[in-house]
């Protein structure tokens, strides 16, 4: 089964709002990623935060890590129509192995 | 050109037929990775690489078999194709994976259809 699961499944917001969007995780990680998918393309790379790190920030977006409760968290401020996407995070697992999984993601929705 | 190509973009095949799903990339980053996306699944990991004759299996590799014989091809091939292999096949490479893991790149993907 996947490692990771987004929460919520899609959201539907207005320009200049923000967004958030949550990713659980099953096992321990080395760190967490986290990607853009904008319709029919390839997946960007948007933020990586390592396990021992808590809170990392990239222009508009904001990511935390909760090791404890096995969580993150994606926050888009001041979103715009052209965040129009699907977001996945991604775990490095901590079983020694050098594989990326991915969760189900979120569908976000920005209305102008 | 620099990056990592997929090819081909798109491709219907009849079940039972051999098909292979190519993926070259230009960094020589050591890590690759194929993925498939299906509706409701997000992506699913079907077999990664760390190096040149370096393969294991992901989450899904039951009907799959790659090989790396060279560090800037990782070719996917479907033995026998069903009809529940039909999805859309990603690609991607990273310098560094696991414990160290950089950002991975992604290619455009292979839509294929089994027929």
């Amino acid at each position: 089964s996947q490692q990771g699961e987004e929460d919520p499944q899609a959201l539907s917001i207005q320009e200049g709002e923000n967004a958030t969007m949550n990713c659980s995780y099953k096992t321990s990680i080395n760190n967490l990623q986290w990607y853009r998918q904008n319709s029919g393309r390839g997946l960007v790379h948007l933020i990586l935060i390592r396990s021992n790190e808590r809170e990392k920030h990239s222009g508009r977006l904001r990511v935390t890590l909760d090791t404890s409760k096995k969580s993150s968290s994606l926050l888009i401020t001041a979103s715009r129509a052209a965040d129009t996407a699907s977001y996945f995070c991604a775990t490095a697992p901590g079983d020694n192995t050098d594989k990326l999984i991915f969760g189900t993601g979120t569908r976000l929705q920005v209305f102008p | 050109d620099a990056g990592i190509t997929q090819s081909p973009r798109y491709k219907i095949t009849e079940t039972g037929r051999q098909v292979t799903l190519m993926c070259h990339q230009t960094w020589s980053h050591s890590y690759m990775f194929w993925y498939r996306q299906d509706l409701g699944h997000g992506l699913r990991l079907i077999y990664y690489s760390a190096a040149a004759d370096i393969t294991d299996k992901g989450e899904v590799p039951d009907g799959y078999v790659v090989s790396r014989s060279k560090t800037e091809n990782f070719p996917l091939t479907l033995e026998s194709a069903t009809r529940s292999q039909t999805s859309v096949y990603f690609c991607a490479s990273s310098e560094e994976a696991g414990r160290l893991a950089t950002e991975a790149f992604f290619g455009q993907g292979t839509r294929l259809t089994v027929v």
